[in-house]
């Protein structure tokens, strides 16, 4: 099955610098690549995703790149805000085998901003 | 973006009884609904799948007759938790799919989550 790895595990940023949180996934098979942001005691929410036909992807400050080649991906954050503040997740859905539809996700990056 | 719901936000039950969770699609119907569990500090894990009018495919190690999961209709599924042990406590999340047909984004959207507190 898909095996998602996620770094770093936290991450330490002062107000206005960038953030970037790095994904790897194994199954070549993947074709949807979503990241979620989750505040305390909440669900995850979508902030962007890419499918795997197109290698980058822009929403205003947050970013999105794919490599499929090295199966990896990242997520960009620029201007970050203490609001920015969250645990985000990468996840990558298969496209095939036993994991097809399902999403498998990463281990988790705890993003501190500072004031 | 699509809102998923989920009741109770919480919950405190005492060992042995049973608790159900119900998990809403708003304003689009779930062809496919999810349900996972998340320990404190830890990524989001697998339980279930179901789709509308189909038994639940779990994942290797969750207990079917333990967590019991029925997809009613295209905006509801629930989640009982039998019998439920200290262990089980947890946040269950709920997550819904729309199929939009192959090539699509099919777009999965989480709710709040429930807190799970077994005494």
């Amino acid at each position: 099955g898909e095996n998602v790895e996620q770094h770093p595990s936290t991450l330490s940023v002062q107000e206005g610098d960038s953030a970037v949180i790095k994904c790897t996934y194994s199954d070549s098979a993947s074709n949807y690549f979503p990241w979620y942001k989750q505040e305390l005691g909440k669900g995850p929410q979508l902030i962007i995703d890419i499918r795997s036909n197109v290698g980058e992807k822009k929403d205003q400050r947050i970013a999105v790149t794919l490599n499929k080649t090295a199966k990896h991906f990242s997520l960009h954050i620029t201007e970050t805000q203490p609001e920015d503040s969250a645990v985000y997740f990468c996840a990558a859905r298969s496209a095939g085998g036993t994991s097809y539809g399902k999403l498998t996700f990463g281990q988790g990056t705890i993003l501190t901003v500072h004031p | 973006g699509a809102v998923v719901s989920q009741h109770p936000s919480w919950v405190i039950c005492k060992s042995g009884t049973s608790v159900k969770i119900e998990c809403r699609s708003l304003d689009f119907q779930a062809t496919t609904m999810f349900w996972y569990r998340q320990f404190p500090k830890q990524s989001l894990m697998l339980m279930a799948t179901s789709n509308e009018g189909s038994k639940a495919t779990y994942e290797q190690g969750v207990e079917k007759d333990k967590f019991l999961i029925n997809h009613a209709s295209l905006t509801l599924s629930t989640l009982t938790v039998t019998s439920a042990h200290p262990e089980d406590s947890s946040f269950y999340i709920c997550s819904a799919r729309v199929y939009l047909g192959r090539g699509t984004t099919n777009t999965q959207y989480f709710g709040p989550g429930t807190r799970l507190t077994v005494l």
